[in-house]
């Protein structure tokens, strides 16, 4: 079943600073992505990254993949009140049958 | 617009009360799946289907049917509603199966069985 995975559980930061959320997961995947959620609305996508890739970037997004420590990060830079939401990545696992299976979330809030 | 549509938004129902949750998309993706969110378990898959007539189980399948007739369509029915079946639920589509593609989200419906 679908585990949280990401870290921190939540994290409280002030308009302007960066923000950084870690995912971790523990068998090899082929594709990560990330997803924002504004309270009680659907999933967005944010950025899809490959097993072959160890970095792309969206907009004010970076994010980062290390699969040697089996673990990505989504860094969201000179954050604003709009930002606040839950974020989700999401790993295709073989032991899933290589479905998306997705963590439990990092809740941000950004204050201003 | 490409969109993943679901209905009803908001539904509160009694236990027993047979009711049927739609989804809509109109992007000809062959993936569909089912979720729901509650508290503190993230997002749990109910039910996915990889094309028409292809339906499988998720993680928490039970108490749940699902059916995909059209390419565009896969409604969530639930028999015979229970408490615990109180909760938020998202219909996803995509291109394909797997992680190669992103998932698109229906708006939620939230359910409430008394």
């Amino acid at each position: 079943s679908q585990q949280g995975e990401e870290d921190p559980q939540a994290l409280s930061i002030q308009e302007g600073e960066n923000a950084t959320m870690n995912c971790s997961y523990k068998t090899s995947i082929n594709n990560l992505q990330w997803y924002r959620q504004n309270s009680g609305r659907g999933l967005v996508h944010l950025i899809l990254i490959r097993s072959n890739e160890r970095e792309k970037h969206s907009g004010r997004l970076r994010v980062t993949l290390d699969t040697s420590k089996k673990s990505s990060s989504l860094l969201i830079t000179a954050s604003r009140a709009a930002d606040t939401a839950s974020y989700f990545c999401a790993t295709d696992r073989a032991e899933y049958g290589n479905k998306l299976v997705f963590g439990a979330g990092t809740i941000l809030r950004v204050k201003s | 617009e490409a969109q993943v549509t679901q209905n009803p938004r908001y539904l509160i129902t009694v236990t027993g009360k047979k009711l049927t949750v739609t989804c809509s998309q109109n992007m000809n993706h062959e993936y569909m799946s089912w979720y729901r969110q509650d508290p503190g378990l993230g997002l749990r898959q109910i039910y996915y289907s990889m094309n028409v007539e292809v339906t499988d189980k998720g993680d928490v399948p039970e108490g749940y049917k699902v059916s995909r007739k059209e390419k565009r369509n896969f409604p969530l029915i639930l028999e015979s509603p229970s408490p615990n079946q109180t909760s938020l639920y998202f219909c996803a589509s995509s291109l394909t199966y797997g992680g190669y593609n992103e998932q698109f989200f229906g708006p939620g419906t939230r359910l409430t069985v008394l």
